[in-house]
């Protein structure tokens, strides 16, 4: 079976760190990845996603960067944190469809960031 | 750009009522999908649903890609169904949320 895993659960830092999220998916591979985004009582914005190792792709920027430096690993990251970065980080996989398409989401457990 | 809406925003029922939510998207796409959101912020998915109509228990998911829809059907509806439920549409990799339906059942 499929599993995913994020880390860490949960974050306080401070405004102008760095920060690095982390994913990872074990039991599938060749996944295409996703990183989610929901600010507290918000919508869920899809900031990133990845269909291979080593590319990625932006859909929100948000002074994010996101990497994939295995097949079952996609790192979040910025080297400077704003207040509007606070929030609710989500990762996600689907399976790789023939063509342009993407198939059923499977998140993980997420990870609460607060920027003081 | 592609867009979700999702109807009612909040929905509070009496144990054993049945709920129906909504949800347009204006932009042709390759699928829906519905989640239940915990209160902590997990997903959890309970349909993928790109066409016609799917089963699961108490739950009946059904899409109309023509009329730009899709439904959620809640049944005998359950004090441990309150939460959040939303749902998505993709269009290739990019998968769009609506806002959700808050649903509150009460005993």
């Amino acid at each position: 079976a499929q599993t995913i895993h994020q880390w860490p659960v949960a974050e306080i830092k401070a405004v102008g760190s760095p920060l690095s999220l982390g994913c990872t998916i074990k039991g599938k591979s060749s996944p295409n990845l996703y990183w989610y985004w929901q600010a507290t009582g918000g919508t869920l914005q899809q900031l990133f996603y990845s269909i291979t190792v080593g590319q990625v792709e932006s859909v929100v920027q948000l002074n994010l960067s996101a990497s994939r430096p295995k097949d079952d690993q996609f790192i979040l990251s910025t080297e400077k944190l704003l207040l509007s970065h606070s929030g609710f980080y989500l990762c996600a996989w689907s399976r790789r469809l023939g063509g342009s398409s993407a198939e059923t989401l499977y998140f993980g457990s997420g990870t609460r960031l607060t920027v003081l | 750009g592609q867009q979700v809406q999702q109807s009612p925003a909040s929905l509070v029922l009496q144990e054993g009522e049945n709920a129906e939510l909504q949800c347009n998207f204006s932009t042709s796409l390759n699928s829906m999908q519905w989640f239940y959101q915990r209160p902590g912020g997990s997903l959890v998915s309970l349909f993928y649903n790109p066409s016609g109509t799917k089963h699961s228990g108490r739950l009946t998911s059904t899409t109309v890609i023509k009329e730009r829809r899709s439904s959620l059907h809640i049944s005998s509806s359950q004090t441990t169904d309150s939460g959040t439920y939303l749902c998505a549409s993709t269009n290739a990799y990019k998968v769009i949320f609506g806002k959700g339906t808050h649903l509150h059942v009460l005993p």
